[in-house]
């Protein structure tokens, strides 16, 4: 049972546009949310997060958006920038001293120069 | 910026032979966790450590892993005898309080 889903395996966008990568989750027990890229060959690195007590979170050019009635979350990056291309998961975390992250299955952005 | 270090980055070896990966965490953190992903498919847990006390192994197939990490520093996963299905990237990934997992590069295996 995939708790975490990331239903587009890829996206391709113009340099300049909008990038909108989504992700659904099942479980509403998970209270925080994080977005991770990951480029081939190297672990993935932290991008930004949510709590589940806020519906937006923005840094910079990427913006996380959180939708808790149709469990849903969304990360929008803009502009998208060739250095974006990479692979986005979404990942999910109960509250508690684990903290095990639950990931998606990760959407590959490609940015077109 | 403190890294998390694994080593080797890459691992060839063939079926029915032992392998093993080594994790030197952030210093100070005491939470280690190791995820495997295969291509195409997110991370998954595979065994979680609280200094040298492992916290959650329900994920981790023990008739051929096992992982330890003595004194609550560095860290191994070991498996023995490798399969085919087991060809992924082994990624260590630490933490030291709220949410901030850092992870390291991973190693990539390769089962042939």
């Amino acid at each position: 049972d995939q708790q975490v889903k990331q239903n587009s395996p890829s996206l391709s966008v113009q340099e300049g546009r909008i990038s909108i990568l989504n992700c659904d989750y099942t479980n509403s027990m998970f209270d925080y949310f994080l977005w991770y890229k990951k480029y081939p060959a190297e672990g993935p690195t932290f991008l930004i997060s949510i709590s589940s007590i806020k519906d937006k979170n923005e840094d910079g050019r990427f913006t996380v958006f959180l939708n808790k009635s149709a469990k849903h979350l969304s990360l929008h990056i803009v502009p998208s920038q060739p250095g974006d291309s990479a692979v986005y998961f979404c990942a999910a975390s109960l509250s508690g001293s684990a903290r095990q992250l639950t990931f998606g299955s990760g959407t590959q952005l490609t940015v077109l120069p | 910026e403190a890294e998390v270090a694994q080593s080797p980055r890459y691992k060839i070896t063939e079926k029915s032979q032992a392998v093993a990966f080594w994790c030197d965490p952030i210093s100070g953190h005491a939470t280690l966790y190791w995820y495997r992903q295969i291509l195409g498919q997110g991370p998954e847990l595979l065994v979680q450590f609280q200094d040298e006390s492992v916290v959650d192994d329900s994920q981790l197939p023990k008739d051929r892993f096992s992982a330890e990490r003595l004194k609550g520093v560095d860290s191994t996963l070991k498996i023995q005898p490798a399969e085919l299905g087991d060809s992924a990237m082994y990624l260590c990934a630490t933490r030291a309080s709220g949410y901030g997992y850092t992870f390291g590069s991973g190693t990539r295996l390769t089962v042939v």
